[in-house]
């Protein structure tokens, strides 16, 4: 069975500061990994998305992760977080093919970021 | 506008008694899904149905039923047997069988949240 560690509860920053959010993962085979956020009263939604090809990837509002398969990691990174940025953030895997396991969405306990103005 | 829509928003109920979440897609997605999600615990997937008339248990199904009857719609039944069921409630869907790479990202709706007296 697959498993998603993200190693920080709520992390605090002040605005313009660096971002950077640890993600491991637990699983045998081929993934895909994907960062989800949810901001205060808004649903669920995709932030960004590995599954080939360029291990660095990009999402939206200027957030990237990095896949180091070596490390079983894929941190999410901001270079500078602003105070919109506040929001709860979850890493989760699934498994790389086309079958049973791709429906299987493991996500991590989840990392709540503060941005102070 | 294309999208989940999840009723009710906010639901009571009495010790022993069954309640069931509506959840429907106008997104054409094959496959839908039930996560619920606690403080601190991250999303744990409920069900999640890969086709019409078609489900599968995910990792916490014990005390929770659901049916696929039409393509649009995914119920939930909490029942009775769920010993700890005060928790918000999230369904989703996603293309299904045809993501490359069974990347299925997920759509989710608002959540219901449930809280039982």
């Amino acid at each position: 069975a697959q498993s998603v560690s993200q190693h920080n509860h709520h992390v605090i920053l002040s605005e313009a500061a660096s971002l950077e959010l640890g993600c491991n993962y637990s699983y045998g085979g081929t993934v895909n990994l994907f960062w989800y956020v949810q901001y205060p009263g808004q649903h669920l939604q995709l932030l960004l998305k590995y599954f080939s090809g360029d291990p660095l990837v990009k999402g939206i509002k200027g957030f990237e992760a990095e896949f180091i398969k070596s490390k079983f990691s894929f941190n999410l990174r901001k270079p500078s977080v602003q105070w919109s940025d506040t929001a709860e953030y979850f890493c989760a895997v699934n498994a790389g093919y086309s079958g049973a396991g791709s429906y299987q969405l493991t996500f991590g306990k989840g990392t709540k970021l503060s941005v102070i103005p | 506008d294309g999208g989940i829509t999840q009723s009710p928003k906010y639901l009571f109920r009495k010790e022993g008694q069954n309640v069931t979440l509506s959840c429907e897609q106008n997104l054409n997605h094959d496959a839908m899904y039930w996560y619920r999600q606690d403080p601190g615990q991250g999303l744990r997937l409920i069900y999640y149905s890969q086709i019409v008339n078609d489900f599968q248990k995910g990792d916490i199904a014990e005390g929770y039923s659901v049916s696929r009857e039409k393509k649009e719609s995914f119920p939930l039944t909490v029942t009775s047997a769920q010993k700890n069921p005060t928790a918000f409630y999230l369904c989703a869907s996603s293309i299904g069988r045809t993501a490359p790479s069974g990347a299925n990202v997920l759509t989710f709706g608002a959540g219901s949240r449930l809280t039982v007296l």
